[in-house]
């Protein structure tokens, strides 16, 4: 059985970078059929796609977010990792990592709320 | 505002049908497959239909998908109270230089 789970810090500073891990069990990382995804949730609001990353590196994001998003593969640690920078109140949201096939999100993780506040 | 337009909120008795569109356009729906996601509440999103009419493992009958033209329908029978839940429907926009869009998401109310 997949499982997802996402780590970091739950409160981030405005103008400051936003970092978060998923680590991935029951499964690799490496895997050929599939990429892996980030999605956030703004408190009371719908689901919005940041971007995806291949075992190989490569990435595909949001056009809306692709100046200020790195998303990055660690296949040695079964991890993968989003960085937000200059967050602003806006980026307040529940982020889910999720495993992506042929565009659809499979398997989640619980997701992790995140606040950008001094 | 979302890419993919879906009604805010459907209502209907237990044992009832209830359908939930998902509007789009060529560069989305028209020319890709249709997801549609089943959100509880406080719990992560979980896929319950791909490729336009396809269910995952586990996901009953009750809930089927389709597609015409630029629209998307998810509809769910023999309603349940456990299906109270948000919608949502996803897809590919080519128009949005290569993203995943979602619809803003439909509240399933059962009275």
């Amino acid at each position: 059985q997949l499982q997802l789970q996402e780590s970091g810090p739950g409160l981030v500073k405005p103008s400051e970078t936003l970092s978060l891990t998923c680590t991935v069990s029951g499964g690799s990382i490496s895997s050929s059929s599939y990429y892996w995804g980030w999605i956030r949730q703004p408190p009371g609001k719908g689901l919005e796609w940041i971007g995806s990353i291949y075992y190989s590196g490569s990435t595909y994001y949001n056009p809306s977010l692709k100046s200020r998003v790195t998303i990055s593969v660690d296949t040695s640690k079964n991890q993968f990792s989003l960085k937000l920078s200059s967050v602003t109140a806006a980026d307040t949201a529940v982020y889910y990592c999720a495993r992506e096939k042929y565009y659809d999100f499979w398997d989640w993780g619980q997701g992790t709320l995140v606040t950008v506040s001094s | 505002q979302s890419v993919l337009t879906q009604p805010p909120s459907v209502s209907a008795a237990p044992g009832q049908k209830v359908t939930i569109s998902c509007s789009g356009s060529s560069s989305n729906i028209g020319n890709n497959y249709v997801s549609w996601y089943q959100q509880l509440p406080g719990t992560a999103p979980k896929l319950l239909i791909y490729e336009n009419n396809k269910r995952p493992s586990g996901i009953p009958d009750r809930f089927s998908g389709s597609k015409s033209g630029t629209s998307a329908t998810l509809g769910i029978t023999g309603l349940q109270t456990g299906d109270e839940a948000d919608y949502y429907c996803g897809t590919w926009d080519s128009s949005l230089s290569v993203a995943q869009v979602f619809g803003g998401g439909t509240k399933l109310t059962v009275l």
